[in-house]
């Protein structure tokens, strides 16, 4: 079963640029034809889809966040990864790392939550 | 895009039913068979509950079952249980290699 788990900074200064990193577990990033997500939830409101890639590179954004959003891949770690620039404290959230075939998200990480504060 | 519309609060007593609406539009609920319903107990994360409108994954109780018309889908708990007490997400393709989730609803066990 495919594990994956959020790492990278809980605090963010405004203006910055937010870098996660997902580590892929019991399967390989690779193989297969699962799409690698990230979402984010801020407290007490719902969902929101940042975006995903294909093991290929291939990208697709949210609209609303696509001048600010980067997603990669790094097959040699089993890894993905989500940059977000120019943050704002609108941007403070859990940010989940997730997985699945076409629109599924069937595996989801835990969550980390990422706060945008001077 | 805008998120999908959902009632914010939905209530049963145990062993009823409970039914929650996804409310979008032709360009996405009512246009794509890709609607899926998410389960989220608090500080967890979400769990894939339905997908492709009616479909359960493995280990997903069949009390839980999907359906849709138009531009509006639903989520069905029969049997209310204890443990079915979550917020709950739609999400729907919504074309261009786009994609969008519901605002949440919270069921509770009465």
């Amino acid at each position: 079963q495919v594990q994956l788990q959020e790492s990278g900074p809980g605090l963010v200064k405004p203006s910055q640029t937010l870098s996660l990193t997902c580590t892929v577990s019991g399967g390989s990033i690779s193989s297969g034809s699962y799409y690698w997500s990230w979402i984010r939830q801020p407290a007490g409101k719902g969902l929101e889809w940042i975006g995903r890639i294909y093991t290929s590179g291939s990208t697709n954004y949210n609209p609303s966040l696509k001048s600010r959003v980067t997603i990669s891949v790094d097959t040699s770690k089993n890894q993905f990864s989500l940059k977000l620039s120019s943050v704002t404290a609108a941007d403070t959230a859990v940010y989940y790392c997730v997985t699945g075939p076409r629109w599924l998200l069937n595996y989801w990480g835990q969550g980390t939550l990422v706060t945008v504060s001077s | 895009q805008s998120a999908l519309t959902q009632p914010p609060s939905a209530s049963g007593s145990p062993g009823q039913s409970v039914t929650i609406s996804c409310t979008g539009t032709s360009s996405d609920v009512g246009g794509y068979n890709y609607v899926s319903w998410y389960q989220q107990h608090p500080g967890k994360a979400p769990k894939l509950m339905i997908y492709e409108v009616s479909k359960r994954p493995s280990g997903v109780p069949d009390r839980f079952s999907g359906s849709k018309s138009g531009n509006t889908a639903s989520l069905t708990v029969s049997g209310l249980q204890a443990e079915d007490e979550a917020d709950y997400y739609c999400s729907s393709y919504a074309g261009s290699n786009n994609f969008v989730f519901g605002t949440g609803t919270k069921v509770t066990v009465l």
